[in-house]
Order: structure tokens, then sequence, then C-alpha cells
């Protein structure tokens, strides 16, 4: 069984650009969430998806960030007209369907996104 | 909101010894869990233990162990007999009321030869 998987695992973009993460979930996992690490930094929760559907994006910035956990294909964080404060490690977890009141995040390697 | 604190940004000790590392936490919440992951250089986050805040015995896994004071809102790990590779940031983290993981900046151990 596949853990969580995240590419690229590495994406350089200049200023202005565009950055797309993608996710896929552990298989039979239906919720993603997604996390923000900058350097000498704790990971950051950003959004909680459920298949076609937003739960929680209490941590994503109000601009530029989007993501989305569409019903076929991996869930994808979106970053528009990155700025050099948007380098960090982007972490992806996914989590079986909720039968208790947690259930256990499981992480992908993440991705670094250096924004040049 | 919750906060997790890690007070030691640092810590070092030779292989085979013991090391705590602390961590204290705030909350509003009765119930909640706590966690200790392990990152590695390669970045991967590895969950070492977990502890249900209703549960009152410390949670064990082989050489980890924590000891969870849940009135004064702290969650230590101790690594018993430490090897080379659990050489790696450690982060508190914990969740409860909200859909995300809290964590804490992380203590970075270093296990010397």
């Amino acid at each position: 069984n596949a853990g969580v998987m995240q590419n690229p695992r590495h994406l350089v973009r200049r200023r202005g650009q565009e950055a797309r993460l993608r996710c896929s979930p552990m298989k039979g996992h239906s919720h993603v969430y997604w996390y923000r690490q900058l350097p000498e930094e704790g990971l950051k929760f950003m959004v909680y998806l459920q298949k076609e559907n937003i739960i929680d994006e209490s941590g994503m910035p109000k601009e530029r960030f989007s993501a989305e956990f569409p019903k076929e294909g991996p869930s994808i964080l979106r970053i528009q007209q990155v700025v050099r404060g948007d380098s960090a490690a982007y972490f992806c977890a996914s989590s079986p369907p909720q039968v208790m009141r947690y259930n256990e995040q499981f992480f992908g390697p993440g991705t670094r996104l250096t924004v040049l | 909101a919750q906060t997790v604190t890690q007070s030691q940004p640092e810590m070092s000790v030779q292989e085979a010894e013991t090391v705590t590392l602390s961590c204290t936490y705030d909350t509003s919440e009765s119930n909640y869990y706590l966690f200790w992951y392990k990152q590695p250089p390669s970045r991967q986050m590895i969950l070492v233990i977990r502890q249900e805040a209703y549960k009152q015995q410390n949670a064990t896994e082989n050489r980890f162990s924590v000891n969870f004071q849940k009135a004064a809102k702290s969650f230590s790990l101790k690594i018993s007999d430490s090897q080379l590779g659990d050489t790696a940031m450690y982060f508190c983290a914990f969740i409860g009321g909200a859909d995300g993981l809290t964590f804490g900046k992380g203590t970075h151990l270093i296990i010397q030869p």
C-alpha cells in the first residue's frame, strides 16, 4: 500500500509565477490536509479537504492561495503570483473516513518550493 | 486558539544515554490528542507516539515514552538507550476542537557517537 505521494519534490519558481503542488492520498483515504513549514519552524496547518469539499481553510492566506480535492485525481495546492516569502516546504497528509473524533494523519514527503 | 511550546531548540547527548524533550501546550478543550513527530534529514514526518488526553496512563512505544501531566499541560518525550538514528528534529503536536494539527517549533536532537 503506497503512502501519501507528493510531486514534485522540489519546485523552483520565479516571482510572479504560479506554483502547483500535487498530493495523492493513501488508498482508501478521503481526507487531505495541507501544511506549510517555513525554515526553522514547525508545520502550520493550512487547509482540510474532503472529496470536492473544503472543510476548513482557516490557515490559508486570504489571497493567492487555493486548494482543491476533485472527485478524481490528486489534491492540488495552487499558489498564484508567488513571492519570496512563499519559499517553504509544503506537506500533505491524509486520513481515512472519520469514524472517531480523530484519525491519524499520514504525511507525504513534502514539496520544497523555492522562489527566486 | 491552541499553542504548543518547545523550549529546547537543540539538545545533544551521547549514544545509549536517556534524553527527555519538553513540551507544554495551552488549550481550553477538554478532549484532545497529543503527538510527537520525528523529522529526520529526509524531511519525512514520522509519528513517534500518541497520547489521548482522557487516558491517564502514559503512552509507551518501545524506547519512547511520554510523561503526560494534564493539569500542568505538559507532554514530555523520553528516549531511552538513544541511538544514532534518533538524530532528527522532534515536533510536539496537538489536535482538539479543530481539524489541523498544531505543532511546536521543534527540538533538534543530536545523538553523538
